[in-house]
């Protein structure tokens, strides 16, 4: 069965510190992968997503992440936090075929101290 | 601007009473979708829809009902028959149906607070 691990619940870095958000699929085929970020009580926003190509991949806010098939990985990173940084993230794999399904990992919560 | 708008964005009941959350996107998309968030959960599907007027049922259910009479509109019933219906709810549209592909846009979702 499909699934996404995100294995850290919570994670505080300082601002200007580099991050990385961990993420584990299990999916048989190619998945199609995403990153998503919420805001207190707002909806989620893509960040980025991979379908296919080049395993590294640029999205919105100077974040990046790279797709590891061996590791079976889609790793969130940004080379330098920023206070607005501090949010949820998610991060999803949709099955086709599968009931029209996308999978959420259960979030990290990311802190950013000054 | 496009976008999904859900309403209210609080929304407070009774037990034992019904409540519809309202759904609407301007966004031209053909697929919808209810999903409930609780803290450390993620994001659970409740109901989909790819066209008008046909819609399918997600990994939780029960006791929530929908309805697809328009392209735009998708709105949310939460039954008295829902055990703990109290959670944040999310509706999302994709453009294009059945293909994993297409990413969700998502508003900015109903928090529900039966008591």
């Amino acid at each position: 069965a499909q699934s996404v691990t995100q294995p850290d619940i919570h994670i505080t870095v300082s601002e200007g510190a580099s991050l990385e958000l961990r993420c584990n699929y299990s999916y048989g085929a190619t998945p199609y992968l995403f990153w998503y970020v919420q805001s207190p009580g707002q909806g989620l926003q893509l960040l980025l997503k991979y379908f296919s190509g080049d395993t590294l991949v640029q999205g919105i806010k100077g974040f990046e992440a790279e797709f590891k098939r061996s590791q079976s990985s889609f790793n969130l990173r940004k080379p330098s936090v920023h206070w607005s940084d501090a949010a949820e993230y998610f991060c999803a794999v949709g099955a086709d075929g599968t009931g029209n399904q996308f999978y959420f990992g259960t979030g990290t919560s990311l802190t950013v101290i000054p | 601007d496009g976008g999904i708008t859900q309403s209210p964005k609080y929304l407070f009941r009774k037990e034992g009473q019904n409540v519809t959350l309202s759904c609407e996107q301007n966004l031209n998309h053909d697929a919808m979708y209810w999903y409930r968030q609780d803290p450390g959960q993620g994001l659970r599907l409740i109901y989909y829809s790819q066209i008008v007027n046909d819609f399918q049922k997600g990994d939780i259910a029960e006791g929530y009902s929908v309805s697809r009479e328009k392209k735009e509109s998708f709105p949310l019933t939460v039954t008295s028959a829902q055990k703990n219906p109290t959670a944040f709810y999310l509706c999302a549209s994709s453009t294009l149906p059945g293909r994993m592909n297409s990413p969700l846009h998502f508003g900015n979702g109903t928090r529900l607070t039966v008591t």
